[in-house]
């Protein structure tokens, strides 16, 4: 049983344009949400996050939504820039049942064309 | 600060052989954690510590062993390789309000 879903494999964006990438969820205990980018060969990188106590979050370019009643959340980067362009994995974990536990989705493939 | 180390990178082992994977980490972090990632299946908690001395099952923790003696190294031990067990491997640390930073990974080829 798959608790967090990023039902989109791939997105292909243009230099410039926003990326969206979703995720979805279904245990009820998740109360904290992060992204993680990874580069071929290389371990995943910590890219934001957001508790759930909020819905959304900024750094920079990039922006996490949080939408608990739909148990949906999405990354936005605006603007996408070549080497944004890597697999992008949605975790979760629940702060309150030990919290360092992530539960991770099957990953998007971002391709930023020129 | 190396941040999280893996040993080795990559390594073939045929049915049956055992093996260790190597994790260090040189941040002080409480929590550590051993992952594998397999195509389409995203990442899986295999075993992870909360502490020298502490460890505990994660999601797939079937065919490997874990111990945590010291707070800096946090191996993962295969007693009886599978092909199963063919996939990519990271382990991660962090203390307990921050998130958790990830090893390079072991590429691991069971024959």
């Amino acid at each position: 049983d798959q608790q967090v879903k990023q039902n989109s494999p791939s997105l292909s964006v243009q230099e410039g344009r926003i990326s969206i990438l979703n995720c979805d969820y279904t245990n009820s205990m998740f109360d904290y949400f992060l992204w993680y980018k990874k580069y071929p060969a290389e371990g995943p990188t910590f890219l934001i996050s957001i508790s759930s106590i909020k819905d959304k979050n900024e750094d920079g370019r990039f922006t996490v939504f949080l939408n608990k009643s739909a148990k949906h959340l999405s990354l936005h980067i605006v603007p996408s820039q070549p080497g944004d362009s890597a697999v992008y994995f949605c975790a979760a974990s629940s702060l309150t049942g030990g919290g360092n536990k992530l539960t991770f989705g099957t990953g998007t493939q971002l391709k930023v064309e020129l | 600060n190396a941040g999280v180390t893996q040993t080795p990178k990559f390594q073939v082992l045929k049915t049956g052989q055992s093996m260790t994977l190597q994790c260090a980490q040189d941040m002080n972090h409480e929590y550590m954690s051993w992952y594998r990632q397999d195509p389409g299946m995203g990442l899986r908690l295999i075993h992870y510590s909360v502490g020298a001395g502490i460890t505990d099952q994660g999601e797939v923790p079937n065919g490997y062993n874990v111990s945590r003696s010291t707070t800096e190294d946090f191996p993962l031990r295969l007693l009886s390789a599978a092909p199963s067990q063919t996939s990519v491997y990271f382990c991660a640390s962090s203390s307990a309000s921050e998130t958790q930073y990830f090893g390079p990974g072991t590429r691991l080829l069971v024959l």
